[in-house]
């Protein structure tokens, strides 16, 4: 089974409206970082949580690392078409003192917004 | 500095022939990660350096695939004797220690025929 669960795998939206996508873990998650993929280009980084409880937010977008920091969710509010790609999670799941950073990814969330 | 760079963008090899990716990462960035990514998958961790330490191998997916980082500035990814299971987009990653400033390259997509 996938270490990293994301869901869900696909989310179709009206412009304007609001959505959530989750990413869940069975282990601790140290440092968990959020990125937009556009088809078939690269990661473009959005935000890196690391501490329990903690939330950021950057423009429309907030993400929030629960307090087990097994569980993240990415919240965008009135959404844009701009918004639309596939969203993934990753993760550092081994700790290692300074850490070693080798993520592991969710299979992604793909977003299409409607006009 | 524009962040990371990865050439060629594409590649279209025979197979069984060798190739030979490059990334430029952030600057000051000491660390340098390389990942492969399959359709509908997300990116899977293939190898890092520290500086020119290269300090996890072990997820390389076979002997064929090998890395380098010289001087602890740019790193190429070698895979030789390419197989059509090779096919994929091919990513690196820069940051500083912590895990601070973790960026993507555009990834070099590899098609093997």
């Amino acid at each position: 089974s996938q270490e990293l669960e994301q869901s869900p795998q696909s989310l179709i939206v009206q412009e304007g409206k609001n959505l959530t996508i989750n990413c869940t873990s069975s282990k601790t998650l140290y440092g968990l970082y959020w990125y937009k993929q556009k088809y078939g280009e690269g990661l473009i980084f959005l935000m890196m949580l690391q501490k329990g409880g903690e939330e950021k937010s950057h423009e429309k977008i907030t993400a929030k690392l629960d307090e087990k920091k097994q569980q993240s969710s990415l919240h965008i509010t009135a959404s844009q078409p701009s918004h639309a790609g596939t969203y993934l999670c990753g993760a550092d799941m081994s700790y290692s003192g300074a850490g070693s950073y080798q993520l592991t990814f969710g299979k992604g969330t793909k977003l299409s917004v409607i006009p | 500095d524009t962040g990371v760079s990865q050439n060629p963008r594409h590649k279209i090899t025979k197979r069984g022939q060798n190739v030979t990716f490059r990334c430029d990462p952030i600057s000051e960035h000491n660390r340098l990660y390389w990942y492969r990514q399959t359709l509908g998958q997300g990116p899977e961790f293939l190898t890092y350096f520290q500086n020119e330490a290269q300090l996890e191998k072990s997820r390389l997916l076979s002997d064929r695939f090998s890395a380098e980082r010289p001087k602890g500035s740019f790193s190429t990814l070698e895979i030789q004797r390419t197989e059509q299971g090779d096919s994929a987009m091919y990513l690196c990653a820069s940051s500083l220690e912590g895990g601070y400033g973790y960026t993507f390259g555009s990834g070099t997509r590899l098609t093997v025929v």
